[in-house]
């Protein structure tokens, strides 16, 4: 079972916009508050796509954005496209493991 | 464009060994600590390994404690995994990846991040 709780899939229609949430606890996103988030499309590495908990990287669109709040973090994508369909991971340093992932959610693009 | 490279992947028997490698181009890998993270066949992403750049400071997950071993040659830019006894639960596929480590500026705490991943290298152990 991953420490940090994702759901498990989201689903959403083209020009729509999703939330993803990640609950974790004190002894982790309540203590760092640096949680990244990383887009993984099928058969392909993850890649990058929130760090430190509301930044993006060069060359992610705006139409993602990160936020944080207590022991819980959340990715919002906006303006659902079909290319966004993949699945997603929060991760954040934790007092009891060095790294913990979610267990990401899948997402659906109607 | 920054990359990683691994490779060293097999299938193996159970009980026994295998050494994961891992190459950087673009970028300067003895720089940056690098983890090892892993995603078994239809699973969630695990960490696993972390050392840091000079490689005095390495971590281990629980699981994997005891049984692999991580290190550096920072004269030949390039991170290894040592794997040993082998067990069916290890099968998966192992990524490289560059740790952005924390650091502290007027702003507050940074990085704790993973920025760049390779493609990954296959671990099967199976009989």
């Amino acid at each position: 079972q991953s420490a940090l709780t994702q759901p498990a899939s989201v689903s959403g229609s083209p020009g729509q916009s999703i939330t993803i949430s990640c609950t974790g606890t004190s002894s982790d996103i309540g203590t760092y508050n640096l949680v990244s988030w990383y887009q993984q499309h099928p058969g392909k590495a993850p890649k990058l796509l929130i760090y430190e908990g509301t930044q993006r990287p060069s060359g992610i669109s705006n139409r993602f954005s990160g936020s944080e709040s207590g022991n819980t973090a959340s990715l919002t994508i906006s303006g659902l496209q079909a290319e966004d369909e993949a699945h997603y991971y929060c991760c954040s340093d934790a007092v009891y493991t060095p790294v913990v992932f979610g267990g990401g959610t899948k997402l659906t693009v109607l | 464009e920054e990359q990683l490279l691994e490779s060293g992947g097999a299938l193996v028997q159970p009980g026994g060994s295998l050494r994961l490698s891992c190459s950087a181009s673009g970028f300067t890998l003895s720089n940056f600590a690098v983890n090892w993270v892993r995603q078994a066949p239809g699973k969630g992403l695990d960490w696993v390994s972390a050392i840091s750049a000079s490689g005095d400071a390495r971590l281990y997950a629980d699981s994997v404690k005891g049984r692999f071993t991580i290190s550096r040659d920072n004269f030949r830019n390039t991170v290894h995994l040592q794997m040993s006894s082998l067990r069916a639960e290890d099968t998966a596929l192992y990524y490289c990846v560059q740790r952005i480590t924390e650091y502290e500026d007027s702003s507050g705490s940074h990085g704790r991040y993973y920025h760049t991943w390779g493609q990954g290298t296959p671990v099967s152990v199976s009989s």
